[in-house]
C-alpha cells in the first residue's frame, strides 16, 4: 500500500524559527513531491513541490530537501512569521497523488 | 475567476438521508477529484474523473458515489449516511499534465463542505 508518513503531528515555533517538517514514504516509484499549505477554513493550495532527481528546492523562505536513499523529504521554513501559522500536507506521487497526516503549525509573535 | 467552487459549505444530516455535494470548476481542467479530511488523517481520495463520462475510485469510496456529464462539474452522492461520513470535504480539479494517468499537476481545491452525520 502506498504510504506517506508525516511528522510532527503539531509544531510550535517563535517568530525568525526555522520549523522542519518531515515525510517519509516507501514506493520507490513516486516521483513528484509536493507540499500543500492550508489556513483555517480553506482548501489546500500547492505551495512548492520537488521531482527526485534534485537534492534540494528553494523559493523564496520555503525549502524542501529530499534524500533519496533514505526515502526521505522535509520542508524547512525560514524565518518564520505567525502568517505562516497554517497545516501543511506533504504528498507523493505514484498511481495517484497520496497525502501525509499533516503539521499544524504555529508560529507566535 | 471563481476555480473551484463547492456547495454547501455546512450541511447536518440524520443517520439514513442522502445528499449531493456539489462541485464545479472553471478552469476547463480534465481531472477532478473528491477528498475528505479527518483530524490526523490528512486527505484521502474517494473518487476522481479525468474526464467527462470517466469516473474511477480512489481510497475510500464505500458509501459515495460521483457523476461527471461535463467538464465543468463533479458531484458528489452520499446515500444513506452515517456517523462514519462524518468530515470535511474537498473537491479538487488539475489540468491534464502527462498523457498518463498519474497526472502529477497542481491541484487546485475549493473552500471545503463541512458534513455533519447525526
Amino acid at each position: 500500500q502506498q504510504q506517506v508518513k508525516q511528522s510532527p503531528q503539531s509544531l510550535i515555533v517563535q517568530k525568525g524559527g526555522i520549523p522542519i517538517i518531515n515525510c517519509a514514504y516507501e514506493n520507490t516509484a513516486f516521483d513528484y513531491f509536493p507540499w500543500y499549505q492550508q489556513f483555517p477554513g480553506k482548501g489546500p493550495a500547492l505551495l512548492i513541490a520537488i521531482r527526485p532527481d534534485v537534492s534540494e528546492k528553494k523559493e523564496g523562505r520555503f525549502t524542501i530537501s529530499f534524500n533519496k536513499s533514505a526515502k526521505q523529504f522535509s520542508l524547512h521554513i525560514m524565518d518564520s512569521q505567525p502568517g505562516d501559522s497554517a497545516t501543511y500536507f506533504c504528498a507523493a506521487s505514484g498511481s495517484r497523488l497520496t497525502f501525509g497526516e499533516g503539521t499544524q503549525l504555529t508560529v507566535n509573535p | 475567476n471563481a476555480g473551484v467552487t463547492q456547495t454547501p459549505k455546512f450541511r447536518i444530516l440524520k443517520i439514513g438521508q442522502s445528499m449531493t455535494l456539489q462541485c464545479t470548476q472553471d478552469m476547463n481542467h480534465n481531472y477532478m477529484y473528491w477528498y475528505r479530511q479527518d483530524p490526523g488523517m490528512g486527505l484521502k481520495l474517494i473518487y476522481y474523473s479525468v474526464g467527462a463520462g470517466i469516473t474511477d475510485k480512489g481510497e475510500v469510496p464505500n458509501g459515495y458515489n460521483v457523476s461527471r456529464s461535463t467538464t465543468e462539474d463533479f458531484p458528489l452522492r452520499l446515500e444513506l449516511a452515517a456517523p462514519s461520513q462524518t468530515s470535511v470535504y474537498f473537491c479538487a480539479s488539475s489540468r491534464k499534465v502527462t498523457p498518463f494517468f498519474p497526472n502529477t499537476g497542481e491541484l487546485f481545491f475549493g473552500e471545503g463542505s463541512r458534513l455533519t452525520v447525526l
